[in-house]
């Protein structure tokens, strides 16, 4: 059982470098979300995934763009990294429309220095 | 908006007691909860949900409480055991789970 699978699950970045995380899952979900945490934080949405082909800001979205390449995969981009953007990223699906919890991958621990 | 939030960030509890989480949270309007378990460099893990139509659900070892009066809800684990150290988190919705908001967690320690 899969489920939700990130990579890579750790990086380190220069202040300026790009970066794409991955995340899949198999659970033949329609919504994925990512989030970051932060220490001392719960988790905060950069953005999500109502279905395939729709993408939609969440609460902290700016410095981060979003693809959904298809129903398994969304992927997270950051364009020129910034040291405020270390964190861990968690991604995770959901069915939409169903009153039920959302599922969520281990995680990519980032450090960008 | 929502707003979520725990009101101990560290819980210590014995090997054997139970333990209570609380959380309270601020929108009338969320009428679904969940409450998520997450071990160190592991992502949070479901473990247990409460719609706004129930005071109260039960499941293996674990209870939530929700009392929409003072907008609060709690998780109660009994017979605490050092697996269960971990950080909680609750979160809550207002229909679908399709935007979770989540409160920045209570630090269980089980100490022998």
């Amino acid at each position: 059982n899969a489920g939700v699978t990130q990579t890579p699950k750790f990086q380190v970045l220069k202040t300026g470098q790009s970066m794409t995380l991955q995340c899949a899952q198999d659970m033949n979900h329609n919504s994925m979300y990512w989030y970051r945490q932060d220490p001392g934080m719960g988790l905060r949405l950069i953005y999500y995934s109502a279905s395939e082909g729709t993408t939609d800001k969440g609460e902290v979205p700016n410095g981060y763009n979003v693809s959904r390449l298809n129903k398994r995969e969304f992927s997270l981009r950051l364009e020129s990294a910034a040291p405020s953007q270390t964190s861990v990223y968690f991604c995770a699906s959901g069915r939409q429309g169903a009153v039920e919890p959302q599922h969520f991958g281990d995680g990519t621990r980032l450090s960008i220095l | 908006g929502e707003s979520v939030g725990l009101h101990l960030p560290t819980l210590s509890v014995q090997e054997g007691d139970n333990s209570i989480i609380n959380c309270a949270y601020s929108n009338s309007a969320s009428d679904y909860f969940i409450w998520y378990k997450q071990e160190s460099g592991k992502g949070p893990q479901f473990i247990i949900d409460i719609r706004s139509n129930m005071d109260k659900r039960q499941g293996q070892r674990v209870t939530v409480l929700l009392n929409k009066t003072v907008k609060h809800l709690s998780l109660q684990i009994a017979a605490t055991q050092p697996g269960d150290s971990a950080v909680y988190f609750c979160a809550g919705d207002t229909g679908t789970a399709s935007k979770l908001t989540f409160g920045t967690g209570t630090r269980l320690q089980v100490t022998l």
